[in-house]
């Protein structure tokens, strides 16, 4: 069965390193999109793909940065860790012409 | 600016009762609106609409979209534990992003 997956599904690490969360879909969408989930925000969108070689900002997009090299993947990169970016992340795909997005199991990310 | 609005934010019931959960939208270029279901994991896909007055249904719930009055309902009838949940709404527009609502953190009491 196609699917969506991320990892890892929990990270803790320390302000100031890199860290790069993964996301692969088998789906074979054209659309992937980052989103994170904080308490009395709901889902923010950080960046999004139309397709390879294809990536654009969200509303959240400073210090995060994705390339798509591939259909499958849509990597999300912090540059450098901060406190503020502790959040669940989620991936999502969707179909080229359709809005409904099927999401990944979501990873915590802890900063400290 | 572009907004969903959902309400209540948080409601609790008692088992077998019917719950109606809100979603108003201001969105430029709508598309669609579409429904999902987060429990403790990532948020799982229910209904999308795009057509006024037409209701989707699946089992217990069901949904209808008003475009004159730029809003949703969202039904469930005979409430049972396993749907509490937080209920979230989300629009499309015009290139394929969806703009979210803050979600209904539904409980359901035995």
């Amino acid at each position: 069965d196609a699917e969506i997956t991320q990892s890892p599904r929990h990270k803790i690490t320390e302000t100031g390193r890199q860290v790069t969360l993964a996301c692969h879909q088998t789906w074979n969408h054209n659309n992937m999109f980052w989103y994170r989930q904080d308490l009395g925000h709901g889902l923010r969108l950080i960046h999004y793909s139309y397709g390879v070689q294809d990536t654009n900002k969200g509303e959240v997009s400073d210090g995060y940065s994705v390339s798509r090299s591939n259909t499958e993947d849509l990597p999300l990169t912090l540059e450098s860790a901060a406190s503020s970016q502790t959040s669940v992340y989620f991936c999502a795909s969707s179909e080229g012409l359709r809005d409904t997005q099927y999401f990944g199991p979501g990873t915590r990310l802890t900063v400290l | 600016e572009d907004k969903v609005v959902q309400s209540p934010l948080s409601l609790v019931v008692h088992e077998g009762d019917t719950v109606t959960l809100n979603c108003s939208y201001e969105v430029t270029n709508f598309r669609s609106l579409l429904w999902y279901k987060q429990e403790k994991k990532a948020p799982t896909f229910l209904f999308m609409l795009t057509s006024s007055g037409i209701e989707k249904k699946s089992g217990r719930l069901s949904s209808i979209l008003d475009k004159k009055e730029l809003f949703s309902i969202l039904n469930i009838t005979a409430t049972q534990t396993g749907d509490s949940a937080v209920y979230l709404c989300a629009v499309g527009y015009s290139n394929y992003q969806l703009i979210w609502g803050a979600g209904t953190k539904l409980i359901i009491k035995p």
